[in-house]
């Protein structure tokens, strides 16, 4: 059983710049969950999507979306970069329902110079 | 809006001591409780989840939460730690209709061996 993936590990951009993180689901998980970690903090909910729909959103600017595929893969899309996007972003796959445990990534590593 | 807080930043023990790290959350309704790891390197990984029956759960590695509804608290539990556990641990909660977790600050535990 495959674990959950991102890529790519690290990414270095500039302020302005977009920039799209990539997230693969464990097998048989329909439902990605996108969380940013900055620097000693906890994560934060930035959305989710369930067969390919969003299904929640965190407090973020619509400047992050997101889309889910038809293999439940997702991908985080941030434009206009700011330095304070700064983070580590993390992605979850889980079934769908609160009481279903998330499986986390390893994270990208996001700079913004 | 449902908040955590963890009110220990960074703990510091020796090997055999016992272990105590505080969560309270605020939300009124049912809620679906948890604790997160994160050791040295690795992934976010789940350790224990509370959704109802008995208020006392255990998890892997010989950890323990009890859930007093009263006082709006999750503490995690260990009776004896080991070096191993040098970690970063987080507290989670989601309620019955928000499927997105959301998360503690977090408390950095260092094991002095």
């Amino acid at each position: 059983e495959t674990g959950v993936t991102q890529s790519p590990t690290h990414l270095i951009k500039t302020r302005g710049q977009q920039v799209t993180l990539r997230c693969s689901s464990q097998s048989g998980h329909n439902t990605v969950s996108w969380y940013q970690q900055a620097l000693g903090q906890g994560p934060q909910f930035i959305f989710q999507y369930y067969r390919e729909e969003e299904n929640g959103r965190g407090n973020f600017p619509p400047r992050f979306s997101g889309l889910q595929f038809p293999n439940y893969s997702s991908e985080l899309n941030v434009n206009a970069l700011e330095l304070d996007d700064s983070a580590l972003y993390l992605c979850a796959s889980s079934l769908a329902g609160g009481r279903y445990e998330q499986y986390f990534g390893p994270g990208t590593r996001l700079t913004v110079t | 809006a449902q908040s955590v807080s963890q009110h220990n930043h960074h703990v510091i023990l020796s090997e055999a001591a016992s272990l105590e790290l505080g969560c309270n959350y605020s939300y009124g309704g049912t809620v679906n409780l948890f604790w997160y790891v994160q050791y040295p390197g690795q992934h976010l990984q789940l350790l224990l989840k509370y959704f109802s029956g008995d208020p006392l759960v255990k998890g892997i590695k010989g950890f323990e939460a009890e859930f007093i509804k009263s006082k709006f608290s999750f503490n995690l539990r260990k009776p004896s730690v080991q070096w191993s556990d040098t970690a970063e641990y987080f507290c989670a909660v989601n309620t019955g209709s928000a499927r997105q977790l959301t998360f503690g600050s977090g408390t950095q535990l260092t094991v002095l061996p």
